[in-house]
Order: structure tokens, then sequence, then C-alpha cells
């Protein structure tokens, strides 16, 4: 199994400043990585495959990076609506998820 | 505008069988060369792949699940369904179905279901 490990698990970030998830597999998935966003209550959304394509309708504001085992979510600036839990996933053997970033306001 | 929808027993008693159920609209489950996924969310944790089917009935499953999950389609319903045998507290999660295509993310989701397990 592929392991996903997410950092940090908690992120605190004032508005309009930018944050950087990261994402590592234990073995090298190629660039075979998702990134969701979750809100209380709500179905995780895609945001990010391929590990630096973004999904049709994300803002511009969110941007993937990284290929083998290490990767990168960024938000340049963050928006109260950014406010949520991130995931990672890979999805080049079976399908593992990381265990979440919470991006919380500071 | 592609939706799906899980619905089911929302308590289940410890040793029995989940069974939850996923409809299709908006578009035919048949199209396409995509599979049809369960994952499962704890309350309060992150998020596990239980399994994934396609229209002709070709399974993967989570190893650590397989001898425990079904996953079947029914064409003719637009749904797929998900059985697991044998919970116990450990299962109790919001269950959400969602497409995905090989060597892709899952793109759309469900809204998701609360399964309880207990007495």
């Amino acid at each position: 199994e592929v392991v996903m490990t997410q950092s940090p698990a908690t992120l605190s970030v004032s508005p309009g400043e930018g944050a950087t998830l990261s994402c590592r597999a234990s073995q090298s998935v190629s660039s075979n990585l998702a990134w969701y966003q979750q809100k209380p209550g709500q179905a995780p959304r895609l945001l990010i495959y391929g590990a630096s394509t973004r999904a049709t309708g994300i803002p511009a504001r969110f941007s993937g990076s990284g290929s083998g085992t290490e990767f990168t979510l960024t938000i340049s600036s963050l928006q109260s609506e950014d406010f949520a839990v991130y995931y990672c996933q890979q999805y080049n053997n079976w399908v593992t998820f990381g265990g979440g970033t919470k991006v919380e306001i500071k | 505008q592609l939706q799906l929808q899980e619905s089911g027993p929302g308590l289940v008693k410890p040793s029995e069988t989940l069974s939850l159920t996923c409809t299709v609209s908006g578009g035919s489950i048949s199209s396409g060369n995509y599979y049809w996924g369960w994952i499962r969310q704890p309350p309060g944790k992150g998020l596990e792949w239980i399994g994934s089917i396609n229209y002709s009935g070709s399974t993967v499953y989570n190893p650590s699940l397989n001898s425990r999950v079904t996953i079947s389609v029914d064409t003719s319903k637009n749904q797929f369904s998900l059985k697991l045998s044998s919970v116990t507290a450990t299962d109790t999660a919001v269950y959400y179905c969602a497409r995905v295509a090989l060597y892709s993310p899952f793109d759309y989701w469900g809204q998701g279901t609360l399964a309880t397990v207990s007495s």
C-alpha cells in the first residue's frame, strides 16, 4: 500500500496570505496525484489532478506541483471560502488518501 | 450535470451487513471508460477508498477490506451498490459514492450518507 503523509496537520493563516501544503508518498506515484478540498458537511471537491492541472472551475490561486514522492499545493492568497480541510490522493497504485491538512483562520 | 445520490439504512447492527445504493442521474452509468467507486469517512477522520466497479461488473477492492466488500452494478436502474459484511463500530462512517476513470481522480461525488453501526 502506498502511504500518503500530509503536513502540517493544521495550518493557521490570515486571509490574503499564502499557504503551502505538503504531501509525501511512501513510493513513487509519478504524477498520479490529486488534491481535494472538503468543507464541513460536504463531499470533497476535486481541485488538482495530474499533480498540477486545475480541475474545471477551480480558481488560479490554487496551484499544484511535484512528481514522484513529493507534492505541494499552494494557495496564493487565501479567501474566506478557502478555509477547509485539504486531502491529497494517489491513484497510481490502487487508491490512497493522505490524512488531510486543516487550513484555519489565524 | 452528472449527479450521484447515496441511499440506504442509517443504522446497522454489529455483525450484520451494511447495504448502500448509489443512483446516478444526468448521465449513463454505462457510458465512457468510467469506474464507480465507494469511499468512506469515519466521523472526524480522513478518507478511505473501499472499492470501484465498471458497467460490466469488473471490480477492484481495497485489499484491507476485500474479504468483507461486495460492489455490484445494475445498469438498468443506473445504480451501483455496496455491501459490507460483519460490520463493527469502526465501520461507522459517512459513505460517499463517486465517479472515477482509470488512473484518474474522483471527479463527481455524491453528498454522502451516514451509516452508524450500533445495537
